[in-house]
């Protein structure tokens, strides 16, 4: 069974500070990792997405991949109380058809 | 900025009623997707669609389910006889290839009575 691990928190941390959210894969084919944003009743938002080792920055957001470990993570700065969301860590397996497996997500608050 | 729709955002329909949810993904995409997401759980992959033809489908995706991309930018879900355990979230997504974005509809929120 191909799966992704996240902890589903709530992960709290106070406006300004930098949340670190993590993910673990099982296949070691997995080809590209992706992360998403839901709030509560709408679709998954893009946030970022990698495919290499090592570090993807984009804005506030930072993307850090290790292959060998089979983690993923995400490191969102200067976190902001509208950051508060669920956040879906999301493995693209090695099927050739681009499925993705999501995990259960982690709920994030941040306070003001 | 190109996104995928989806239509309607909300589908209320009756036990043994056969529902079709509509999407339009992103113009030069080539891969197409179904997922669904029950209340309070984890996305869930139902079918995938390349070339005009299944490329991939999940063990809910029973015979119950079908796709059909009957032009060249609608990409439909049917289930032919509604069950409770329908009931859901039910978002259309998209993509170019392996290395590259997927992004998702708005979804529509399915329920059976």
């Amino acid at each position: 069974q191909k799966e992704v691990e996240q902890n589903s928190g709530p992960l709290s941390v106070p406006e300004g500070a930098i949340a670190s959210l993590n993910c673990t894969y099982s296949d070691r084919g997995s080809q590209s990792f992706f992360w998403y944003r839901q709030y509560s009743g709408k679709s998954p938002e893009l946030i970022m997405f990698i495919y290499s080792n090592g570090d993807k920055e984009d804005g506030r957001f930072t993307a850090q991949l290790n292959k060998a470990s089979q983690y993923v993570s995400l490191l969102i700065r200067d976190s902001q109380p509208s950051d508060s969301a669920t956040y879906l860590c999301a493995v693209n397996l090695n099927t050739g058809f681009q499925k993705l497996v999501f995990g259960t997500g982690t709920r994030l608050l941040v306070s003001p | 900025e190109p996104e995928v729709t989806q239509t309607p955002s909300h589908q209320v329909t009756q036990m043994g009623q056969e529902v079709i949810l509509r999407c339009v993904p992103i113009s030069n995409h080539l891969y197409f997707y179904w997922y669904r997401q029950i209340l309070g759980q984890k996305v869930e992959f139902l079918v995938s669609f390349y070339n005009n033809e299944i490329s991939e489908k999940s063990e809910i995706f029973d015979d119950q389910f079908s796709v059909e991309r009957p032009d060249g930018s609608n990409f439909t879900l049917k289930i032919r006889s509604t069950k409770l355990e329908d009931s859901a979230m039910y978002f259309c997504a998209s993509t170019q290839g392996t290395f590259y974005e997927q992004y998702f509809g708005p979804g529509t929120r399915l329920t059976v009575t």
